[in-house]
């Protein structure tokens, strides 16, 4: 199985901050990567797909970058309704894994 | 509005079965692969299966291949998750995850349904 480590697992920060967080794969995933966000008590949301591809509709001070095994998720302007669990995800091999998460708390 | 909302969750025993469904509205059903993604209490999110839109292939997490069974029923809509032989560990939250286009990325996810083996 492809393991997915995110990094770091929790991190707070101000409202306004540039916070990136890294998702690193035990094997090349090319650009098969896709990144979720999950408020308390509710089910994931799909914020990033192929990298780097924003959904429609999701704000755009959400960004990804990488390919291979190195990945990165970045918020540019932390706003209070971005706290949440965020999570990695791999596509290149059955199953699909998922990075532990990153809990991101405003400071 | 798409949507995606399952049913069937409960307090079950070790070694006992349960059903879950998952009904979606709003979009082409038929057209979409579709998984289901567990969580258990205070931990991440992982995988456990995967069908194809016509239903003719399905993947399983090696922790619950054997066990358990996907299935759709692109007529009415629905997605189940047969579990059987369950365990202590099977406990967590279940969500039915809709598979975007060419990506194997979930862009739709239902709202979960709780599953809880125990004495």
């Amino acid at each position: 199985d492809i393991q997915m480590t995110q990094s770091p697992s929790s991190l707070s920060a101000s409202v306004g901050d540039r916070v990136t967080i890294t998702c690193q794969a035990s094997q090349d995933i090319s650009n098969y990567l896709n990144w979720y966000q999950q408020k308390a008590g509710k089910a994931p949301k799909l914020l990033i797909y192929d990298a780097s591809n924003l959904k429609t509709g999701v704000p755009s001070r959400f960004s990804g970058s990488g390919s291979g095994t190195d990945f990165t998720f970045t918020i540019s302007s932390l706003q209070p309704e971005d706290i949440a669990t965020y999570y990695c995800q791999q596509y290149e091999n059955l199953p699909y894994t998922f990075g532990q998460g990153t809990k991101l708390e405003i400071k | 509005q798409v949507q995606l909302v399952e049913s069937g969750g409960g307090l079950v025993k070790p070694g006992g079965s349960l059903r879950l469904s998952c009904a979606a509205s709003g979009f082409t059903f038929s057209g979409y692969y579709m998984s289901w993604i567990r969580q258990a209490p205070g931990k991440g999110l992982e995988w456990v299966s995967y069908i194809s839109s016509s239903g003719s292939t399905m993947y399983y997490a090696d922790s619950v291949k054997g066990r358990f069974t996907i299935s759709r029923d692109n007529a009415k809509n629905s997605l189940y998750l047969q579990m059987n032989s369950l365990r202590a560990e099977d406990t967590a939250v279940y969500f039915c995850a809709r598979d975007q286009l060419g990506t194997h990325a979930f862009d739709i996810w239902g709202q979960g349904t709780m599953v809880t083996v125990s004495s």
